[in-house]
């Protein structure tokens, strides 16, 4: 079975602050896929970034950046500079590869909230 | 632009009442997938939907639901007889393409069930 926990529930911060969203999943794949998406209160899903488990390199795009450690089984994200249009809730979401099918098992959920 | 286009954007209905949402990929997409997420809740797993058969499906999804391509454009899921606890925000997915990649979601349904 598959499992995505991201333990912080809330998040507040100033603008210009850095962020970063944590992430810890499970599965018994060895090829699976992470996602993030984020949800603002209008309430739609949008797909911000995509990390295969078959590479580890880490990225940055735009003020977005994420880390993914498979030996801990995390992938962080972080969101640099922030502001306050970053206010939203983050899914984290995990697809499996051999044994689990195209679904995508979401956490909790993060939400973020950014203060001017 | 959006990949994936819903209908309707809110519905209301009344418990016991048979409800179908729409969802419309823009280009030629394969595969489907529903998901839920009840207020203030995690994105659930519904369905997946391949050459026109369901490819797998959670526990969620019971005999209540169904889901079909019948024009070979929209994906509908039909709820047979909605109760209080559907009531929520139903995503269609699609990755653009042939291949199960990046699912892009549409704006959602809330469906409400009084």
């Amino acid at each position: 079975a598959q499992k995505v926990t991201q333990a912080q529930t809330e998040i507040s911060v100033v603008e210009k602050e850095d962020v970063t969203l944590d992430c810890v999943y499970e599965t018994r794949d060895t090829t699976y896929y992470l996602f993030w998406y984020k949800q603002p209160p209008s309430g739609e899903l949008v797909f911000l970034i995509r990390r295969n488990s078959f590479d580890e390199q880490n990225e940055i795009s735009g003020r977005y950046s994420w880390n993914f450690q498979k030996s801990t089984s995390s992938f962080n994200f972080t969101i640099t500079a922030s502001q306050v249009v970053d206010s939203a809730v983050y899914f984290c979401a995990l697809r499996g590869g051999e044994t689990s099918g195209s679904r995508l098992t979401f956490g909790e959920g993060t939400q973020l909230t950014v203060n001017p | 632009e959006p990949e994936v286009t819903q209908t309707p954007s809110h519905q209301v209905t009344q418990m016991g009442q048979e409800v179908i949402l729409r969802c419309v990929p823009i280009s030629n997409h394969l595969y489907f997938y529903w998901y839920r997420q009840i207020l203030g809740q995690k994105v659930e797993f519904l369905v997946s939907f391949y050459n026109n058969e369901i490819s797998e499906k959670s526990e969620i999804f019971d005999d209540q639901f169904s889901v079909e391509r019948p024009d070979g454009s929209n994906f509908t899921l039909k709820i047979r007889s909605t109760k209080l606890e559907d009531s929520a925000m139903y995503f269609c997915a699609s990755p653009p393409g042939g291949t199960p990649d990046t699912q892009y979601f549409g704006p959602g349904t809330r469906l409400t069930v009084l």
